[in-house]
């Protein structure tokens, strides 16, 4: 069975900082990545994937997450964390083994960017 | 493009009472899903459909919960008899096709059984 742990339930961080939010998988063969975020009372947006390739994946507003085979991991980063970064982050993994397109999510790691 | 529907955004019902929920996927979308997210939870999936045949509802507690995509279009979740551990946003999704690596999220409807 696949599962993804997100070990923080919050971090919190200054605005200007980096930003990192972690995460860890376990999957049969080779994982399919995701990072979502999810703002109140508004449905889960993509950020990123990793699906093959290069290890540091560039995704949207400035996020980047890096694919670490080896440690079972797949951290977000923001280089210099905005207030209006602050929400719920999901990290997800799907197997290819898994049937149809099945996502598993972790369990959220809730981030407050302070001013 | 027009994202995902759901309706109603927000429900407050009693338990043993039933409920259903709306989802209309992005415009040519084959497959959905729906999910469940308690709170402090990352969502699980329930169902997932491709056009109207059924993927994967393993997880789908099939003595009191139900679902369809009768037109492969959009699709309806019920609840029937609602519980009170049912209190959750129920979140829908939908993908260009079953190995589309991006699926794409509705609103919700967060629903409170009292």
């Amino acid at each position: 069975a696949q599962s993804v742990a997100q070990p923080e339930d919050q971090v919190n961080v200054a605005e200007g900082n980096p930003l990192t939010v972690k995460c860890t998988y376990s999957v049969s063969g080779n994982p399919y990545l995701f990072w979502y975020v999810q703002y109140p009372n508004r449905g889960l947006q993509f950020l990123l994937k990793y699906i093959t390739g290069d290890n540091l994946v560039k995704g949207s507003y400035g996020f980047e997450a890096e694919f670490n085979k080896s440690q079972t991991s797949f951290h977000l980063k923001k280089p210099s964390a905005l207030v209006s970064d602050s929400a719920l982050y999901f990290c997800a993994v799907r197997g290819l083994k898994a049937a149809g397109n099945k996502l598993t999510f972790g369990g959220g790691t809730r981030v407050l960017v302070k001013p | 493009e027009a994202g995902v529907a759901q309706s109603p955004r927000y429900k407050i019902i009693e338990k043993r009472q039933s409920v259903a929920f709306w989802c209309n996927p992005i415009s040519g979308h084959a497959t959905l899903y729906w999910y469940q997210q308690i709170l402090g939870q990352g969502p699980k999936l329930l169902i997932q459909f491709q056009n109207n045949g059924v993927v994967d509802d393993s997880q789908l507690p099939k003595d009191r919960f139900s679902a369809e995509r009768l037109k492969g279009v959009d699709s309806t979740l019920k609840i029937q008899p609602a519980k009170l551990e049912d209190s959750a946003v129920y979140l829908c999704a939908s993908s260009s096709d079953r190995l589309s690596y991006e699926q794409y999220f509705g609103p919700g409807t967060r629903l409170t059984v009292t």
